[in-house]
C-alpha cells in the first residue's frame, strides 16, 4: 500500500523566500507529525496534528513556521522568510489514533536548501 | 532529551545475527520501547515495538528484560542493505499532549561488512 508522500523531494530557494511543504499521509492515519532533521543530526519535532484536537506547536522554532491540516488529509508545511539555518530534511510522519502505542510511518522527506 | 543509551557505532558481518543493545534504566511502566532505522537519504522506518513481552516480526525480533530496563534488537541473519542508524526509543502507552512525539537520540550505526 501507499506510505506517506511528501513533495517536493528537495527544494532549493534563497534567504528570504517562503515555502511551502506537502504532506500526505497514509489513508486512514489521524495523527500526523512534522520533524526536523538537521545535517548530521537527530530528529526534532516540530508539530503534531490529531483529529479535530488542537495541533500540538510546542515543536515549532519560531513565528516563521507554522503548518495546517485539512481534516485528516494532506498538511502543509510553511516556512516563511527562510533562513540559511532552516537548511534541513523536512520529515513527516502518520500514524492511527493514539492511545494504543501506533507506531509513526515515515515519509522520505523534503530536502530544503537555502542560498 | 532521548531516555535511552545506545553504543554509537557496531559492525557485523553478512550472514551473521546483528545483536543491537539499548539501555532504557528510567522507563515507566506505561512506556513502549520502539525500534527505528534510517537509511542514508531516507526517512527512519519503523522496525518493532514492545511492552513487556518478546516480540517478532518478519523484520527482527525484540528481547525485553525482566525488569524492562534494558533490551536487545536481533536482525537474525543481517545482510548489507541492514546497514543504517538504528534508533531505540521510549514512549508512553496512553499518550497525552505534548507526549506523542518521538524522541530520538543518536542511534547506533551499525556496518553490516561482506
Amino acid at each position: 500500500g501507499a506510505g506517506v508522500s511528501q513533495s517536493p523531494s528537495n527544494k532549493v530557494t534563497e534567504k528570504g523566500k517562503d515555502v511551502e511543504l506537502r504532506c500526505d499521509p497514509i489513508s486512514g492515519h489521524t495523527a500526523l507529525y512534522w520533524y526536523r532533521q538537521r545535517l548530521g543530526q537527530g530528529l526534532e519535532f516540530l508539530i503534531y496534528f490529531q483529529g479535530n484536537s488542537a495541533p500540538d506547536k510546542s515543536g515549532l522554532p519560531s513565528d516563521r513556521f507554522s503548518a495546517e491540516r485539512t481534516g485528516e488529509s494532506v498538511s502543509t508545511l510553511t516556512i516563511q522568510r527562510t533562513q540559511q539555518e532552516d537548511s534541513a530534511v523536512y520529515l513527516c510522519a502518520s500514524s492511527q489514533r493514539q492511545g494504543n502505542g501506533q507506531p509513526q510511518h515515515f515519509g522520505d522527506g523534503t530536502r530544503l536548501s537555502i542560498l | 532529551d532521548a531516555k535511552t543509551t545506545q553504543p554509537p557505532s557496531m559492525d557485523c558481518a553478512e550472514g551473521r545475527a546483528a545483536n543491537l543493545p539499548c539501555n532504557h534504566s528510567t522507563i515507566s511502566g506505561n512506556e513502549y520501547v520502539y525500534w527505528y532505522r534510517q537509511i542514508h537519504s531516507q526517512g527512519p522506518q519503523y522496525i518493532i515495538h514492545g511492552l513487556k513481552n518478546n516480540e517478532t516480526n518478519e523484520m527482527a525480533s525484540l528481547i525485553i528484560t525482566e525488569d524492562r530496563k534494558s533490551s536487545t534488537l536481533i536482525l537474525p541473519h543481517a545482510t548489507l542493505r541492514d546497514t543504517a542508524v538504528y534508533y531505540c526509543i521510549v514512549r508512553p502507552l496512553i499518550t497525552q499532549g505534548g507526549s506523542e512525539k518521538l524522541v530520538f537520540g543518536k542511534g547506533t550505526k551499525l556496518t553490516v561488512n561482506p
